[in-house]
């Protein structure tokens, strides 16, 4: 298995700051994921993270926007910048991890919950 | 575009009765299906997935899911509710045959009443 921690845990922040989220792995994995989770609504792909490259955006998500860091196995940051209050949202970190030879699983860390006043 | 729709955004059940979260996929493919569980302020946990082999699947926590092709449905059952399954449940689908790409449900918290 795999455990996921990620700083902070909560966050409120002013309009037009910049947050950055930590996802720390115990152990190495090949994919890394950032999901957004808005009030009342279900998990949106942000981006996959890359080792050692930019990071993949998926279609309403820029770079400029969700600047993204993966300089190793088991480390990634997420950049929330210029925040405006419809940012508010949980922020999870996602792993997919091989367990049991073959068998592929996916591990989602505790989420960032973060309000934009 | 692959997607999941969730029956019933809101299911309660008595403690000891059957569990039916359902969903619903639209794909022209077959697609890779899951289910996730969410506890009160913790984490998705994956709790089965479909990915082409047995059309019934076992998961975790006595939970199971069917696929039916004909119905283009993924629908999680239990048998018998615990206080202990409260949470909120998400079906999601893949077609990249692992991880990426996955798209999920709007949701579905379930209820137990004792």
């Amino acid at each position: 298995s795999a455990v996921i921690s990620q700083k902070p845990s909560r966050d409120i922040c002013q309009r037009g700051t910049s947050l950055t989220i930590q996802c720390q792995v115990d152990s190495q994995v090949t994919m890394m994921f950032w999901y957004r989770q808005q009030p009342g609504q279900s998990l949106t792909l942000i981006a996959t993270a890359n080792q050692g490259s930019e990071a993949t955006y998926e279609s309403g998500f820029v770079i400029d926007k969700f600047p993204i860091s993966r300089p190793n196995l088991t480390f990634s940051t997420l950049t929330v910048s210029n925040m405006s209050p419809e940012d508010s949202s949980i922020y999870l970190c996602s792993v997919e991890a091989i367990t049991s030879g073959r068998s592929e699983t996916q591990y989602f860390g505790p989420g960032t919950r973060l309000l934009v006043l | 575009a692959q997607s999941v729709t969730q029956l019933g955004s809101h299911v309660s059940v008595s403690e000891g009765a059957l569990v039916l979260l359902r969903c619903n996929y639209s794909s022209s493919v077959p697609p890779y299906l899951f289910w996730y569980v969410q506890y009160p302020n913790q984490g998705l946990q994956l709790l089965l997935k479909y990915t082409s082999a047995a059309t019934l699947v076992k998961g975790i926590n006595g939970f199971e899911a069917e696929f039916k092709k004909s119905e283009t449905s993924f629908h999680l059952t239990k048998p018998s509710a615990h206080m202990s399954d409260a949470a909120e449940y998400f079906c999601a689908v893949s077609f990249s045959g692992g991880y990426q790409k996955v798209t999920f449900g709007t949701g579905t918290k379930l209820q137990v009443i004792p």
